[in-house]
């Protein structure tokens, strides 16, 4: 068991750009999570996978943003055109649906891909 | 209104206090609750988890959940400077909607 690893840890691009971060989730974890987080606040959530169905997106996911775990492992959050109002912390994290009792509910985090756009 | 309420501090103790961290929250719906420790530039590192009213115990760490006043807290005995970070409080539904709300986060420094 690594952990949730995150590639890249930082990055920095050009306003109009466009990235990709790539998350690889603890061996055997079925539910991926993408969150983002901005300095002095807690994590957004912003989409979740189950195996490779993406279940769930928040508002915050604009039609720039775009992410897909086609294997049910590994997942890839794509930026397109990227504004400076998207420079953040992109975290990723998650869970198995075997833990307790079924429901899941621990989560653990990866240590983050920080963007920065200027 | 936010859903997750947490003062943002920072709160500042001498090493060796107990330091009491606090949330509250709005949703009557969340069944689970979780306390998460960041440090600077890092991810969030599962501390504490509960899913019902009362106490639960980890080695220095306590948390503390009173659903009928929305008020989760957590107890951090013999405090260290080691324990300096950021604390989350980060609430789930259970079924069906699958991610956690967090608060703001806490600062804490432990002064040595």
């Amino acid at each position: 068991d690594t952990g949730v690893s995150q590639d890249p840890r930082h990055k920095i691009t050009k306003r109009g750009q466009n990235v990709t971060f790539r998350c690889d989730p603890i061996s055997e974890h079925n539910r991926l999570y993408w969150y983002r987080q901005t300095l002095g606040q807690g994590p957004e959530f912003l989409t979740y996978f189950q195996n490779e169905a993406q279940l769930e997106k928040s508002r915050l996911l604009s039609d720039r943003f775009s992410a897909e775990r086609p294997k049910g492992s590994f997942s890839t959050l794509e930026i397109q055109r990227t504004e400076q109002g998207d420079s953040a912390m992109y975290l990723c994290a998650s869970s198995s649906s075997l833990t307790h009792g079924g429901t899941g509910n621990t989560i653990y985090f990866g240590e983050g891909s920080w963007l920065t756009v200027v | 209104q936010k859903e997750v309420e947490q003062d943002p501090g920072p709160l500042s103790v001498p090493e060796g206090a107990i330091v009491s961290l606090n949330c509250t929250y709005s949703n009557s719906a969340f069944q689970y609750f979780m306390w998460y420790r960041q440090y600077s530039r890092k991810g969030p590192e599962l501390l504490m988890y509960t899913y019902s009213s009362g106490n639960k115990e980890d080695g220095r760490f306590t948390a503390q959940v009173d659903k009928s006043s929305k008020y989760i807290s957590l107890f951090i005995r013999d405090s260290q400077p080691s324990d300096s970070a950021t604390y989350l409080c980060a609430e789930g539904l259970g079924t069906g909607r699958r991610a956690l709300t967090f608060g703001s986060g806490t600062r804490l420094q432990v002064q040595p």
